[in-house]
């Protein structure tokens, strides 16, 4: 079974600012993607970013990166010029990639507040 | 194109009753997956439809169950109500083979009194 551990339950940083969110898993799998969702306080998970396990390049959407560590089992999301819309709880979760699963294990999140 | 949609958002119900939720996915998904939300034991998988069929299914008691209709909108039903059921339920709809990642309705808030 995989285990997806978010050792941050909160965090807080300066509009403008940049900060990284921690996440570490565990799994026997080789092949498998990577996610982050992020939940504000409307209850919508969006998806932020994602990653293939197989892909060596971090994955990048604007102003959302990941420092994808795959022998060392970790996946951090770092968000650049943070904004006041930033705010919300942010998910780490992570998929097995073969066909016939579309199941997500997620992490217990971390709070993120950005102060104005 | 929509994104996916839930309804009802809220339900308030008691003890003992049952509920039926639902979920309209994205047009052209055809899997849709079920999680509960809770404070205490964070967002849990319930159950995987794809086809009409359940190909996957969480660590719920048998009161938890569901179903796809052929066009892909999916319900969750849930019997003999528990206050521990009190939950956000959320459903997701992904594209199958296409690894992009599921997509959230709004979650049903269900409150068990």
């Amino acid at each position: 079974a995989q285990t997806v551990t978010q050792s941050q339950p909160e965090m807080s940083v300066q509009e403008a600012e940049t900060v990284t969110l921690s996440c570490t898993y565990d799994t026997s799998e080789s092949n498998y993607y990577l996610f982050w969702y992020k939940q504000p306080p409307s209850r919508q998970m969006i998806l932020v970013i994602r990653q293939e396990a197989y892909k060596q390049q971090n994955a990048t959407e604007n102003r959302f990166s990941v420092n994808f560590q795959k022998a060392a089992k970790s996946f951090s999301l770092k968000i650049s010029d943070s904004q006041l819309g930033d705010t919300a709880m942010y998910f780490c979760a992570f998929m097995k990639q073969n066909f016939g699963n579309e199941k997500l294990t997620f992490g217990t999140g971390t709070r993120l507040t950005i102060i104005p | 194109k929509a994104g996916v949609t839930q309804t009802p958002r809220y339900l308030i119900k008691t003890r003992g009753q049952q509920v039926t939720l639902s979920c309209s996915p994205i047009s052209g998904h055809r899997s849709v997956s079920w999680y509960q939300q809770t404070p205490g034991q964070g967002l849990q998988f319930l159950f995987e439809y794809f086809s009409e069929t359940q190909r996957n299914k969480g660590n719920f008691p048998g009161r938890f169950s569901g179903r796809q209709f052929s066009n892909s909108r999916s319900e969750m039903n849930v019997s003999t109500l528990e206050l521990g059921d009190s939950a956000l339920y959320l459903c997701a709809s992904s594209l199958v083979g296409s690894r992009t990642g599921a997509f959230f309705g709004q979650g049903t808030r269900l409150t068990v009194v």
